[in-house]
Formats: C-alpha cells, sequence, structure tokens
C-alpha cells in the first residue's frame, strides 16, 4: 500500500506569515489532489494537479507537483485566519480506483 | 446544485447495536464514497459504489457494509458496533464515470458508541 506522508503534521502561525505544506510518497501518481477540512464539515477540493511540473494558484495558494509526479507542495502567502483548516492530498492507489489520504497538516493561522 | 447530504449529524449508540447511516449523492453523480475519519488513522476508505454495485473495498471487518439505490442514494450499515467504531463517517460523491476521482464530500455523520 502506497502512502502519502504529510509534513508538518501542525503548523500554527500569525495572520500575514507565509507557510509551505508537503505531501510526499515513494510512488508515481497520475494526479494528486488537495483538499481543506474545517472542523465540522467534511472535506472540500481545492485543486487537482496532473502534469509533472505543474504549478497552480488559487487566489493566495500555490499548488506544485514534483517534477517526477511523487510529491506536492501547498505554499500559502500571507495566512489568513480563514486559511484554518485540515489540508489532506490524496491520490489513486496505484493500479486501483481507491482514492488514498494524507494524514493532513493541521494548520492555525492567529490573527 | 444541491451538495452531498448525509443524515443523521450525529448519533450516539451503545457497544453491540448497530446503526445505518444515509447518503444522497449530488444529482448526477453515480459513484458514491464511504470513509471513515479518526484522529489516529486520518481518513480511510472504506468501500465505493457504482450503479448499485460496490466497485471498491479498503480493509475493514464484514461489519461494516453499504449498499446503493437506483437513484443513487447510498447507506452503510455497520453492525455489533465497538467502541473503536467511534468516528466522523464521510461520504463522498463523484462523476468516476468520466475519470475522475475528485471527491464531493457531505459533512460526515459523527457516530459515538459508549
Amino acid at each position: 500500500t502506497q502512502l502519502l506522508e504529510q509534513s508538518p503534521q501542525f503548523l500554527s502561525i500569525q495572520e500575514g506569515e507565509n507557510l509551505t505544506v508537503y505531501c510526499n510518497s515513494s510512488s508515481v501518481f497520475s494526479s494528486l489532489q488537495w483538499y481543506r477540512q474545517e472542523p465540522g464539515e467534511g472535506p472540500v477540493l481545492l485543486v487537482t494537479v496532473v502534469t509533472g511540473g505543474e504549478v497552480k494558484k488559487l487566489k493566495r495558494l500555490t499548488f506544485q507537483f514534483g517534477d517526477a509526479r511523487k510529491d506536492s507542495s501547498l505554499h500559502i502567502t500571507a495566512a489568513q485566519p480563514g486559511d484554518t483548516g485540515l489540508y489532506l492530498c490524496a491520490a489513486l492507489q496505484g493500479g486501483s480506483e481507491k482514492l488514498v489520504f494524507g494524514k493532513g497538516t493541521k494548520l492555525t493561522v492567529n490573527p | 446544485k444541491a451538495g452531498v447530504t448525509q443524515t443523521p449529524r450525529y448519533l450516539i449508540k451503545t457497544r453491540g447495536q448497530q446503526v445505518t447511516l444515509s447518503c444522497s449523492p449530488i444529482s448526477g453523480h453515480r459513484s458514491v464514497s464511504w470513509y471513515q475519519q479518526t484522529p489516529g488513522q486520518g481518513l480511510q476508505f472504506l468501500f465505493e459504489y457504482f450503479s448499485e454495485t460496490q466497485r471498491n473495498k479498503g480493509n475493514f471487518p464484514g461489519r461494516f457494509s453499504g449498499r446503493q439505490f437506483s437513484n443513487s442514494r447510498s447507506e452503510m450499515n455497520v453492525s455489533t458496533l465497538e467502541l473503536g467504531d467511534s468516528a466522523l463517517y464521510l461520504c463522498a460523491s463523484s462523476l468516476a464515470e468520466t475519470g475522475s476521482y475528485e471527491q464531493y464530500f457531505g459533512p460526515g455523520t459523527r457516530l459515538t458508541v459508549t
């Protein structure tokens, strides 16, 4: 079973700071998804990256898929309290149609 | 379009009882997946249904079962509840038949087993 390792596990920062969270694996993926989950709610899809080296931007969020399609990063510029949540990466398990999730990075942005 | 809905939102059961959770997918989505989320294990895949057939299954005991109806609505059943079954159960729908596995999640059912 391939694993998606996310780091850091917890991150607490002040409003206005920049941050990067990571999603790594030893396996190659055809695509990778990022979700954000707020307390008491289900995860919400932020982006899907497909091509090695691809960079996608969503307002202050920048997502990058590694050249070898084994890793991904999420960079947030000028974090705001509304960015607080659990950030999850997910990818299809090799040879199946099962979506595997990392354990997530719990981000807290303090005002 | 209405999102994925799950009922009930909260449930308290006793060890040994059984429970049924319900999920209504986004209109037009024929794939419904179920996940268990706990602080220790994170989000774990339970099973996926597509056109009333179980298409994929995770590594959970047979006490966990599900089904999908012709209108794509799905139910999940857990029998002989154990304390360790306390978790947030999430349902997600997707347009899996197009090759997209992007999941649209409901708010979840918080199950507490005492």
